[in-house]
């Protein structure tokens, strides 16, 4: 069964740093590429980040630009988003996505539980 | 940026209604498109993809249609279950993008 596990939320102070993890079993993670989406408080769904398999292909929605960075690590299962330059507006639950290389499942058919990133003082 | 917008913003329907869904994006997408349910608390959950191919286990009541610029998301008769919101999402082009939802309750 797959599974896609977040951690790392918490609270933090504009300006501060905080890095995300998500922990992927059930299927041969190195075959999928990852996404990053949160989804502000009662607000809609807003795309992230991507990685590819390898992660040579690295892409970010324009606001986290220069703030966020997206990493992997395909011997341990896991994808990573390193945020910096903490704003209010970063406040959300962060949800991690697969998306198959090839054609062999859907993109963004499992996503994790999700995992809460409070920016305030 | 391929911007993606969902009608209604909220829809208010009989349990055994056919309910429809519509999404148009800014420019063309070919059929990159998903559909998501989201029920409170919980993350969201794949409906449909490639525009009008139902995920793997979930009731025919759900399908989607459309290419281009415009797709529908149609439930054939409505179940107390599909009280949630409801997204599109393109996936043609990055950055990905998500229409704003529509909240869809029971009358």
């Amino acid at each position: 069964e797959v599974h896609l596990v977040e951690s790392g939320g918490g609270l933090v102070q504009p300006g501060g740093s905080l890095r995300l993890s998500c922990e992927a079993s059930g299927f041969t993670f190195s075959k999928y590429s990852m996404h990053w989406v949160r989804q502000a408080p009662g607000k809609g769904l807003e795309w992230v980040a991507y990685i590819s398999t390898t992660g040579n292909n690295i892409h970010y929605v324009e606001s986290v630009k220069g703030r966020f960075a997206v990493s992997r690590d395909n011997v341990k299962n896991s994808v990573y988003l390193q945020m910096s330059g903490l704003r209010g507006e970063d406040t959300a639950v962060y949800y991690c996505a697969r998306d198959p290389v090839s054609g062999s499942a859907p993109p963004f058919d499992s996503w994790g539980q999700g995992t809460p990133v409070t920016v305030s003082s | 940026d391929t911007q993606m917008t969902q009608s209604p913003s909220s829809l208010s329907a009989s349990l055994g209604d056919r309910v429809t869904i519509a999404c148009q994006a800014s420019q063309d997408i070919s059929h990159y498109l998903n559909w998501y349910q989201q029920k409170p608390g919980k993350a969201p959950k794949l409906l449909i993809y490639e525009a009008s191919k139902l995920e793997t286990g979930l009731p025919s009541r759900f399908s989607g249609s459309g290419s281009a610029t415009y797709f529908v998301l149609t439930i054939s008769s409505l179940q107390p279950e599909d009280v949630a919101t409801y997204y599109c999402q393109q996936y043609d082009s990055f950055p990905y993008t998500f229409g704003q939802g529509t909240k869809l309750e029971i009358k």
